[in-house]
């Protein structure tokens, strides 16, 4: 069965300070999609990245970075130099690539980034 | 081009009463995907089109949620005999579902359910 574990419910820390979110999936699939979610206040499902099971290149994409370990079935998030406006609920997420490729999401994490 | 659109954005219902959400997909995007978020949780899935069929209906809570899709474009989530555990935000997705190769799903801004 597919499942996505977020352990950390809530988390805070002042600007500019680097801040990691913590996934952990499980699948039994062999080709699989993960996937981070920014969700802000406004509500909207904001799509940050997709991964794909072959690729466990690390990804930058400006203050963000992606760490995929397939050895510990984790796909890390981390935000560096965080701003205000990163406060939101982030979800990691995981797609079997099958029939129906429907999206399995995690419990969120929420983000207080403090002035 | 336009994206996911849903309404009502919000609905207020009486328990016991049934409601209509609707979805407009991306035109021209063959899957459809219905999700519910509940306060504090993540999306939940509940079903999957693919053209006017259900594909997967595995994540409807019960006989009491139903969705159609008739011309394989608009789709809508009825729900009969409302209960307060339904309120949620119910989230409308679609794709492409080209080929092979995995498709986006497009996010909808979600209709929040509130039943009283």
């Amino acid at each position: 069965a597919q499942k996505v574990t977020q352990a950390q419910t809530e988390i805070s820390v002042v600007e500019k300070e680097d801040v990691t979110l913590d996934c952990v999936y499980e699948t039994r699939d062999t080709t699989y999609y993960l996937f981070w979610y920014k969700q802000p206040p406004s509500g909207e499902l904001v799509f940050l990245i997709r991964r794909n099971s072959f690729d466990e290149q690390n990804e930058i994409s400006g203050r963000y970075s992606w760490n995929f370990q397939k050895s510990t079935s984790s796909f890390n998030f981390t935000i560096t130099a965080s701003q205000v406006v990163d406060s939101a609920v982030y979800f990691c997420a995981l797609s079997e690539r099958g029939r129906d490729d429907k999206i399995i999401f995690g419990k969120g994490t929420r983000l207080h980034i403090l002035p | 081009g336009a994206g996911v659109s849903q309404t009502p954005s919000n609905k207020v219902t009486e328990k016991g009463k049934y409601v209509e959400l609707r979805c407009d997909p991306i035109s021209g995007h063959t899957a459809l995907y219905w999700y519910r978020q509940s306060l504090g949780q993540g999306p939940e899935f509940l079903i999957y089109f693919q053209g006017t069929g259900a594909a997967d209906d595995s994540g409807l809570p019960n006989d009491r949620f139903f969705a159609v899709r008739p011309e394989g474009s608009v789709s809508t989530l009825k729900i009969q005999r409302t209960e307060r555990g339904d309120s949620a935000v119910y989230l409308c997705a679609s794709s492409s579902q080209s080929g092979t190769e995995y498709s986006e799903q497009f996010f909808g801004p979600g209709t929040r359910l509130t039943v009283l």
